[in-house]
């Protein structure tokens, strides 16, 4: 049972680049979730999705999109990088509508110069 | 107005000591609250939930107030191993966590 699973772990784009961000869960969660966490900002939600075909805009969603074709697999999509998308980027899943908390994934470390 | 709100802190407290957080939310639908615990900007881990009736783990104590909108976390006789920042989180049915921008503590022998 792995959990929640994000790749790559570290990544260097160059402005203007794309890229997708991939998370997996083998836990058969319904719901799942993608954070940035940014020095002195906290975790700020980007996108989320409550089951298979169903995702909606968090806080900060501009320059991201996502899709959820499985119940297991969420990636985050940057269509064109830009330096301020520098982040630590986490991928969540939860079971019971986030009512028994979520579970991480170990993030993935984002550099955009 | 930030959702949720703590205190950003340093705590900065001796082993043995007893240190209390709060923290506020602003949406009245927020239906489950939890404390996170994250180190060294490491993925947050699931600390304790919270209850409107208190509930205890171990030296950790959690309050939630529905009417004030207030969640606290009580944390006695400190550890080193407790140092870390402590998230505030709530959440809404059928949407996903919203974070405070988290409290840090740091104990000392």
């Amino acid at each position: 049972n792995a959990g929640v699973t994000q790749t790559p772990k570290f990544q260097v784009l160059k402005t203007g680049q794309s890229m997708t961000l991939q998370c997996a869960q083998d836990m058969n969660h319904e719901y799942m979730s993608w954070y940035r966490q940014d020095p002195g900002m906290g975790l700020r939600l980007i996108h989320y999705s409550v089951g298979a075909g169903i995702t909606d805009q968090g806080e900060v969603p501009n320059g991201y999109n996502v899709s959820r074709s499985t119940t297991e697999d969420f990636p985050l999509r940057l269509l064109s990088a830009a330096p301020s998308q520098t982040s630590v980027y986490f991928c969540a899943s939860s079971y019971s509508a986030g009512l028994d908390g979520y579970t991480f994934g170990s993030g993935t470390r984002l550099t955009v110069v | 107005r930030k959702e949720v709100e703590q205190d950003p802190g340093p705590f900065n407290v001796p082993e043995g000591a007893t240190v209390a957080f709060n923290c506020t939310y602003s949406n009245s639908a927020s239906q489950s609250f939890f404390w996170y615990r994250q180190d060294c900007r490491k993925e947050p881990k699931l600390l304790m939930s919270v209850y409107s009736s208190g509930n205890e783990d171990g030296r950790f104590t959690a309050q939630l107030n529905r009417a004030s909108q207030y969640i606290s976390l009580l944390i006695r006789d400190s550890k080193l191993s407790d140092s870390a920042t402590y998230l505030c989180v709530v959440n809404q049915a059928g949407t996903a966590l919203i974070f405070g921008k988290g409290t840090t503590l740091s104990v000392s022998s």
